[in-house]
């Protein structure tokens, strides 16, 4: 079975500073990761996407986010954030090649002018 | 990536009656899924709606709630049954071709029972 636990259920931060969104998981098997994001009223957009490739996988919109297999963390990080980044962030698990998602609590990001 | 349309994308429904939403995406996909999304919570998987076979339900779902079709491999419908107030939610489709693990979310039905 896999989970992950988003370690805060909300982040504020004003433009132009940089956004951390913490994410552990626990996986029995090799996992996929990926970070959703959904902002108010419209659905999920596929951020990022880790797969067992390159530990450091670069998603839309300036966010990257770093697999660390010794931490079992999974964080999302932006070095500047924007306006439009306001939304609630999903940090979701797989077990590789099973379909079926396990999805966070969330984080809700406030960008302050 | 697929693209993945949905209808109707909000709904105000009396207690007692039943809707169907319906998923549409716009090329053929293996895999395709139903999530409810409960009024400031996470989305939990509800089943996996199978082409030409019976919905594989999660544990807390069944198929006479929640009937799914899947006639073809770009079409599948949600019905929510006999529905109450704690149906109100968010309902969203999503879709997974056969060479990806990365599922696409459509926009979401947006629920409410009074």
């Amino acid at each position: 079975a896999q989970s992950v636990t988003q370690l805060d259920s909300h982040v504020s931060v004003s433009e132009g500073t940089p956004v951390l969104l913490r994410c552990n998981y626990s996986s029995s098997y090799s996992p996929s990761l990926f970070w959703y994001v959904q902002h108010p009223n419209k659905g999920l957009q596929l951020l990022l996407k880790y797969t067992s490739a390159a530990t450091l996988v670069k998603g839309i919109n300036g966010f990257e986010a770093e697999f660390k297999k010794s931490e079992t963390s999974f964080h999302l990080t932006k070095p500047s954030a924007h306006m439009s980044d306001a939304a609630e962030y999903f940090c979701v698990v797989s077990a590789f090649n099973d379909y079926k998602l396990s999805f966070g609590a969330g984080t809700t990001v406030t960008v302050r002018a | 990536s697929a693209v993945i349309s949905q209808k109707p994308s909000r709904d105000i429904c009396q207690r007692g009656t039943s809707l169907t939403i319906q998923c549409q995406v716009d090329s053929q996909v293996t895999m395709m899924f139903w999530y409810r999304q409960q009024p400031g919570q996470s989305l939990t998987l509800i089943a996996t709606a199978n082409q030409g076979s019976e919905a594989t339900y999660e544990s807390g779902f069944v198929i006479d709630k929640f009937p799914i079709s899947r006639p073809n491999l770009t079409f599948s419908t949600l019905t929510v049954s006999n529905m109450s107030p704690e149906d109100s939610s968010i309902y969203l489709c999503s879709a997974a071709g056969a060479s990806t693990d990365t599922q696409y979310f459509g926009p979401g039905t947006r629920l409410t029972v009074l």
